[in-house]
């Protein structure tokens, strides 16, 4: 079965720190990368997604992330965190099962930015 | 309008009870999910809808009842939960379920099974 490795479980940063949360994953085709975001009292959102073509992706609010192919990897980055970047993160993966596509989630990170 | 709307948001039932969970979007998505997800744990895939038709079932006890009446909704019919079925449940959709497109989430529905 496909798994999600999310590497960093809990992450506590000050304002104006970098921020790096791994993610990898064991299938070994063709996948569907993606990383949502869930703010504190709100519902999950997109944060980026990568299908194809260029393996660095931009995402909302300055978030980016690195597809390496090699080391089944797909790390969001932000340069600079803000407070209301905390929120719990997941990386999900979709895979061809049939004709469809099984969404696989990560166990997600919680992020804790300290103003 | 990108809203997956999901009723309702508490839900208290016993054991022997039949409830049903509701969840409508209006984006013309053609595929519709339903997660579980238990506190401080990843959504996990119950059921898959394309086109109106079941296409993935995550090995669910057929104590979970999906439905598709058409392509906006999609409901959950619970009947003989146990209390380890209290969760949030998630639905989400999505263009289509070829993995090429982002889902979007609804805020849940939390269960609670007394």
């Amino acid at each position: 079965a496909q798994s999600v490795s999310q590497h960093n479980h809990h992450v506590i940063l000050s304002e104006a720190a970098s921020l790096e949360l791994g993610c990898n994953y064991s299938y070994g085709g063709t996948v569907n990368l993606f990383w949502y975001v869930q703010y504190p009292g709100q519902h999950l959102q997109l944060l980026l997604k990568y299908f194809s073509g260029d393996p660095l992706v931009k995402g909302i609010k300055g978030f980016e992330a690195e597809f390496i192919k090699s080391k089944f990897s797909f790390n969001l980055r932000k340069p600079s965190v803000q407070w209301s970047d905390t929120a719990e993160y997941f990386c999900a993966v979709a895979t061809p099962s049939g004709g469809s596509y099984i969404p696989t989630f990560g166990r997600g990170t919680s992020l804790i930015v300290h103003p | 309008d990108t809203e997956v709307t999901q009723t309702p948001k508490h839900l208290v039932m016993g054991m022997t009870n039949k409830k049903s969970l509701k969840c409508e979007q209006h984006m013309g998505h053609r595929a519709m999910y339903w997660y579980k997800q238990k506190a401080k744990k990843p959504p996990e895939l119950m059921f898959v809808y394309s086109y109106e038709k079941l296409s993935i079932n995550e090995s669910v006890p057929s104590r979970f009842s999906p439905e598709c009446p058409n392509s906006s909704l999609l409901n959950l019919h619970l009947h003989a939960l146990q209390p380890e079925d209290s969760a949030l449940y998630l639905c989400a959709s999505s263009q289509d379920d070829r993995g090429s497109y982002e889902q979007y989430f609804g805020p849940g529905t939390r269960l609670t099974v007394t």
